[in-house]
This record gives structure tokens, sequence and C-alpha cells, in this order.
């Protein structure tokens, strides 16, 4: 079975300050595993993936992700937030060769940037 | 860049009535999906279509039908509209064939009321 628990339902950062949104995953096989970014009012947009190459992904916009197998975690961080960065962000865990229906969406995480 | 695009983007529905939302992709891609995205919580996948002439339920599927026209157009029909199903309905499409590895592009969604 798969799960996936965003830790965060909302987390609010300064801008300029470093962004960490947390994620934590759980599959019997090899997995796959997404970051995606929903603006308001759009669809969802891919920041990274990660499928068993490098464990430090890294993404558009800046934004990286680090697979920790011991830890069950795929976090996405940034160095340096902007306000821009203000958007709904998603973890997606799915079974490395699989079906598409078994792709699993986390709740989201809301990331707010403070002027 | 056209990618995925849905029409209509807002609709309201009385308990009962019928319609079906319409989505496009031009890039070419061999799998299509329907979701919802309600409240608090993650994309649910509705049904998929890993290739033309190919449908299959995802986690939701009671209450929709679908039809994959062609290779671009994938629909998603509410035959008797319910309240339960007020929410907001994303298409995607990714490349290869429905596998779960694959990361998918969005449109930017319907938003459907039902009263």
């Amino acid at each position: 079975a798969q799960s996936v628990t965003q830790l965060d339902s909302h987390v609010s950062v300064s801008e300029g300050t470093p962004v960490l949104l947390r994620c934590n995953y759980s599959s019997s096989y090899s997995p796959s595993l997404f970051w995606y970014v929903q603006h308001p009012n759009k669809g969802l947009q891919l920041l990274l993936k990660y499928t068993s190459a490098a464990t430090l992904v890294k993404g558009i916009n800046g934004f990286e992700a680090e697979f920790k197998k011991s830890e069950t975690s795929f976090h996405l961080t940034k160095p340096s937030a902007h306000m821009s960065d203000a958007a709904e962000y998603f973890c997606v865990v799915s079974r490395g060769y699989s079906s598409a229906s078994k792709i699993i969406f986390g709740s989201g995480t809301r990331l707010s940037i403070r002027p | 860049n056209a990618g995925v695009t849905q029409t209509p983007k807002f609709q309201v529905l009385k308990t009962g009535q019928s319609m079906t939302l319409q989505c496009a992709q031009d890039m070419n891609h061999n799998s299509m999906y329907w979701y919802r995205q309600d409240p608090g919580m993650g994309l649910r996948l509705i049904y998929y279509s890993a290739s033309e002439g190919t449908t299959d339920k995802g986690e939701v599927p009671n209450g929709y039908n679908v039809s994959r026209l062609n290779k671009r157009e994938f629909s998603l029909r509410l035959e008797s509209a319910a309240p339960s199903q007020t929410s907001v309905y994303f298409c995607a499409s990714s490349e290869g064939q429905g596998w779960s590895n694959q990361p998918q592009h969005f449109g930017d969604g319907t938003r459907l009321s039902i009263l």
C-alpha cells in the first residue's frame, strides 16, 4: 500500500528566508515521487520528480528536494523565498512502474510569503 | 503553447441536470486523466485513459462517465448531477501509456457548483 503525508497544511515565511515543505511517504515498492505547485485558479505545474536516479533532485524556480529512504521523506526546500512562491504545493507518490491509477496526492501545503 | 485546455471554466447546475466537461491536449500525449479537487484534500482520480480507445476507473468513478474521443480529447460526463459533485475538476495528460512515473500536465480546471 502507498500513502503520502504532508506534515504542514500551512507554512508562512518571510521573503528572502529559506522554505521547507515536509513530505513523508509510505510505499512497499521503489517509489516515484513528485512535487507540484498550484497557483490560485490554475492547474498543477510540475516542480520536480524523483525516479530512482540522484537522491537530490533540482527543480524549477530554485526548488530542490532530497529523497531519504531511511526516513521515508521527500522534503521540498528553497534557499530564499520570493513573493511569487506563494501557492499550494502537493507531494505525490506512486509505485515506480505501475498504472497511473496508483498515484496518490498529498493534501497540500499552502505557502504564504510575508513581505 | 496551449497545453491542456478545459471548457467551460465555470458552471452552475441544478441537481439532476447533466453536463459534459471537455478537455483537449496538443502535446500528442497518449494518456489523459480526470481528477476532482475538494477543499483540504489532494486530487482524486476519477477516470483515466492510457491510450486512445481505452478508459479505466480511478478512485472515485461513481456518478461519472468518460469518452476518449480521439488522441487529443477526453470528456467527462455527469449524467445526473448531485450536490456532492460540487468540486473543481482537472484534466491532465502525460506521455507513455498511463504509467505512474510520468509527470502530468494539467489544465486550469472547471469550477462546478451543483445546487
